[in-house]
């Protein structure tokens, strides 16, 4: 079964482009999260998504934003890049997302974007 | 705020021996905290998980603990091996919000 997949794997981007990030889930998962992992500040949740809807949002502003479709990708949009962007951006899916029996909840991530901002 | 702490920034241990990664929660409405183990390059992979309603959860050389009262969860490691070299996240949820709160990681180091 293949694993989560984010393209692409680095990104190099200029302040003031935008950059569109793609995470394939699991065959079946429904729930797809979004993360930015930065040095000193672990994982910070973006936001989640499940049968296309946005369900939690993290305290990003609203230049991150992001959608998913009905086969359960999705992807993450940063306009306007700033320098403090630069940062790894995980995709982490799900089967049913956090409101189902916890062994359901259980998220498993891909490898990452590398997003660079020059 | 900072929900989930992990306070050690890094840990070395002689392989063989036990290895101990301690988190710390404050929010008591947290019901499921799970630990992953990171390699560089790579994403976070899942490892052992726990429901609020049990204290301690074992998985062949992982176990993990929780201290509800002190809002604590512990991972240990016995026998440490050298390839457990890597960064461990605590995350905690809370049912109904649909996110993970990560800490802010363990950098574990066994030495052969």
């Amino acid at each position: 079964k293949a694993g989560v997949t984010q393209t692409p794997r680095y990104l190099i981007k200029t302040r003031g482009q935008q950059v569109t990030l793609s995470c394939s889930p699991i065959s079946g998962h429904r729930s797809v999260s979004w993360y930015q992992q930065t040095p000193g500040q672990g994982l910070q949740f973006l936001f989640e998504y499940f049968s296309e809807t946005q369900r939690n949002k993290g305290n990003f502003p609203g230049r991150f934003s992001g959608r998913q479709f009905s086969n359960s990708r999705s992807e993450m949009n940063v306009s306007t890049l700033e320098l403090g962007d630069s940062a790894l951006y995980l995709c982490a899916s799900s089967h049913s997302g956090l409101a189902a029996p916890l062994a359901k909840n259980i998220q498993y991530f891909g490898a990452g974007t590398r997003l660079s901002v020059l | 705020d900072q929900q989930v702490k992990q306070n050690s920034p890094s840990l070395s241990v002689q392989e063989g021996r036990i290895s101990i990664l301690n988190c710390d929660y404050t929010n008591s409405m947290f019901d499921y905290f799970l630990w992953y183990k990171k390699y560089p390059a790579e994403g976070p992979t899942f490892l052992i998980s726990i429901s609020s309603i049990k204290d301690k959860n074992e998985d062949g050389r992982f176990t993990v603990f929780l201290n509800k009262s002190a809002k604590h969860l512990s991972l240990h490691i016995v026998p440490s091996q050298p390839g457990d070299s890597a960064v461990y996240f605590c995350a905690a949820s809370e049912a109904g919000t649909y996110k993970y709160i990560f800490g802010t990681g363990t950098r574990l180091k066994v030495l052969a």
